[in-house]
């Protein structure tokens, strides 16, 4: 499959257990977040998004949490399944410009 | 419903050559975005287009280009291939602008510059 990232910071996680990904934005003027997935071989798949007038949002087994004081977004993943192994991409969206930034991204492994 | 389609999948150019992607976005959306991905700079975004106009353009040389036609399918083209030319091409379609809502990504095409 395609190489998404060589040097990618890494979050191994057992199975059963909750994953927390973290992710940092350096643009204050940010409204729009969004959290991608992209397994091997394939594009980002779209997860959760949060708006800034939000600090949280919760979707099947997913959760985002949003820190506009300290420029932070998280991605919760309650109870990882292999399936969930893939990287994560937080996403950010300037009000002035409506363009998608995206983060470096952290590549979540789920031991079986 | 038809996902994002990208072609060709797999693509090899040498160095000064120039070349096209093509993208199909799911039907009924307008926006189009195209996104570089490597290793070491991670997804960077190239441009966006809606209605045949092209609304936002990231940081990259003139050598990269693109349209869209009227039934919302785009096209990219680099001109004058460097070696760091290589990458995964990503594009992803929209109902609206990009920025306001959820994007739909293709599987990208993998181009090889030798």
């Amino acid at each position: 499959g395609e190489s998404v990232g060589l040097h990618l910071p890494t979050l191994s996680v057992q199975e059963g257990d909750n994953s927390i990904i973290n992710c940092a934005y350096s643009n204050s003027a940010s409204d729009y977040f969004i959290w991608y997935k992209q397994e091997s071989g394939k594009g980002p798949q779209f997860i959760i998004d949060i708006r800034s007038n939000m600090d949280k949002r919760q979707g099947q087994r997913v959760t985002v949490l949003l820190n506009k004081t300290v420029k932070h977004l998280s991605l919760q993943i309650a109870a990882t399944q292999p399936g969930d192994s893939a990287v994560y991409f937080c996403a950010e969206r300037d009000n002035a410009g409506n363009m998608l930034t995206f983060g470096g991204g952290t590549r979540l492994m789920v031991k079986p | 419903k038809a996902g994002v389609t990208q072609t060709p999948r797999y693509l090899i150019k040498t160095r000064g050559q120039q070349v096209t992607l093509s993208c199909s976005p799911i039907s009924g959306h307008r926006s189009v975005s195209w996104y570089q991905q490597t290793p070491g700079q991670g997804l960077q975004f190239l441009f966006e287009y809606f209605s045949e106009t092209q609304r936002n353009k990231g940081n990259f040389p003139g050598r990269f280009s693109g349209r869209q036609f009227s039934n919302s399918r785009s096209e990219m083209n680099v001109s004058t291939l460097e070696l760091g030319d290589s990458a995964l091409y990503l594009c992803a379609s929209s109902l609206i602008l990009a920025g306001g809502g959820e994007q739909y990504f293709g599987p990208g095409t993998r181009l090889t510059v030798t």
